[in-house]
């Protein structure tokens, strides 16, 4: 079985302060991770993934995560947060599942608030 | 590229009725469709997996009879839930992955939701 933890349910930083939010997983194989953001009452955004490759992966609006192998941890980071950031964001492994899919695995989500 | 709509957006039935939610995949073929459900401030669980043209698999715990779910074409899924119960209140979202692979991306739908009275 595999899973993902993000230990912090809630992350407050000042606007134009670098932030982090933490992820990390439990899996047999490699994994394939994801992040997502969610804004209230809407779907999720794809955010960023890692399937293999460099550990620093680049993504949308300037985000960043770091897959760090030793550590089983995808963290998310960005260096410079908007108030616009503001938003449950979720980090997500995938596994193979059923019928040939592959299924994805959510933490429970951190929300960020980024402070003016 | 790679929009997932669903219709309705939001939906208020009776208790004991009937609800169709629908998933499109807009400018893709969605060879998988994945159904989840959340509630208030807490994560997304998967409810089911369905591929086009066969029989949908549903997680452990969740009722297939309740939750019906149809996979007719490589770009339209439906979920039905039967007979509504106020306990079936939540958010609804589906998400979609395309027909090339490897492809380990899933696209997500914009979620409806549904209030039972």
């Amino acid at each position: 079985a595999q899973s993902v933890a993000q230990p912090e349910d809630q992350v407050n930083v000042a606007e134009g302060n670098p932030l982090t939010v933490k992820c990390t997983y439990s899996v047999s194989g490699n994994p394939y991770l994801f992040w997502y953001v969610q804004y209230p009452n809407r779907g999720l955004q794809f955010l960023l993934k890692y399937i293999t490759g460099d550990n620093l992966v680049k993504g949308s609006y300037g985000f960043e995560a770091e897959f760090n192998k030793s550590q089983t941890s995808f963290h998310l980071k960005k260096p410079s947060a908007l108030v616009s950031d503001s938003a449950l964001y979720f980090c997500a492994v995938s596994r193979f599942g059923g019928a040939g899919s592959y299924q994805l695995t959510f933490g429970k989500g951190t929300k960020l608030s980024v402070i003016p | 590229g790679a929009v997932v709509s669903q219709h309705p957006s939001w939906v208020i039935c009776k208790s004991g009725t009937s609800v169709k939610i629908e998933c499109r995949s807009l400018d893709f073929q969605a060879t998988t469709m994945f159904w989840y459900r959340q509630f208030p401030k807490q994560s997304l669980m998967l409810m089911a997996t369905s591929n086009e043209g066969s029989k949908a698999t549903y997680e452990q715990g969740v009722e297939k009879d309740k939750f019906l779910i149809n996979h007719a074409s490589l770009t339209l899924s439906t979920l039905t839930v039967t007979s509504a119960h106020p306990e079936d209140s939540s958010f609804y979202i589906c998400s979609a992955r395309e027909q090339r692979t490897p492809s380990y991306e899933q696209y997500f739908g914009p979620g409806t939701r549904l209030t039972v009275t």
